[in-house]
């Protein structure tokens, strides 16, 4: 039960920002939303997490809604290599404080 | 900086075989530990989890297993595999038990079970 909901696939065009949203309507105060990337037949990749501030790293942009109760993870300049599941996770108290993972978002950056 | 190792990259085995799947992990100390397994085309099941040595924890019954013999060792076996064992199997490193800290994987290990 990972406790986020998300698009099943979205496309973006080479170059362009790819803007992913993630609903995550029970998260708690202490608890962060993580972002995930699969490429396939590879282990996840770790993108970014925060906790109620925007963060940005040499990947990608977090943003998270005043309410934190949702989020868009932002690749600014999407490329062919982007294509890839990319997960939103919220790890809670409620799960163990494990990380569960639902389907994703299948992005296709497209030519 | 951390480094995970899981080995072989893949496997096929027949059914009724026996499994290990082994986890060492490089530039950490005390980390926690888990197993995660993919089925063709789904997402991410955690299996096991591990926060110190001889600490397993269950997240799902089934036909598998887990040890922490060392520190930095994690190990998934099976007396007997299913065909429904295929799958993905990835190794995680975490540490402390801290909202604020992120998993990372491991290449996985490919299991086909025929």
């Amino acid at each position: 039960d990972a406790k986020t909901t998300q698009p099943p696939s979205m496309d973006c065009a080479e170059g362009r920002a790819a803007n992913l949203p993630c609903n995550h309507s029970t998260i708690s105060g202490n608890e962060y939303v993580y972002w995930y990337r699969q490429i396939h037949s590879q282990g996840p990749q770790y993108i970014i997490h925060g906790l109620k501030n925007n963060e940005t790293n040499e990947m990608a942009s977090l943003i998270i809604t005043e309410d934190r109760k949702s989020s868009t993870l932002i690749l600014p300049h999407a490329t062919l290599r982007d294509t890839a599941v990319y997960y939103c996770i919220v790890r809670t108290s409620n799960t163990g404080n494990q990380f569960y993972f639902g389907t994703g978002t299948s992005l296709t950056v497209i030519p | 900086s951390q480094t995970i190792h899981q080995w072989p990259a893949t496997l096929v085995q027949p059914v009724g075989s026996p499994l290990s799947l082994e986890c060492t992990v490089e530039g950490t100390s005390n980390p926690n530990l888990y197993w995660y397994r993919q089925a063709a085309g789904r997402g991410l099941q955690l299996l096991f989890y591990s926060v110190g040595i001889g600490q397993i924890s269950s997240e799902v019954p089934q036909n598998l297993s887990a040890s922490r013999p060392q520190d930095r060792q994690f190990i998934l076996s099976s007396k007997k595999l299913l065909l429904s064992d295929s799958g993905f199997y990835l190794c995680a490193l975490g540490q402390g038990s801290s909202y604020n800290s992120p998993l990372h994987f491991g290449n996985g290990t490919r299991l086909t079970v025929t």
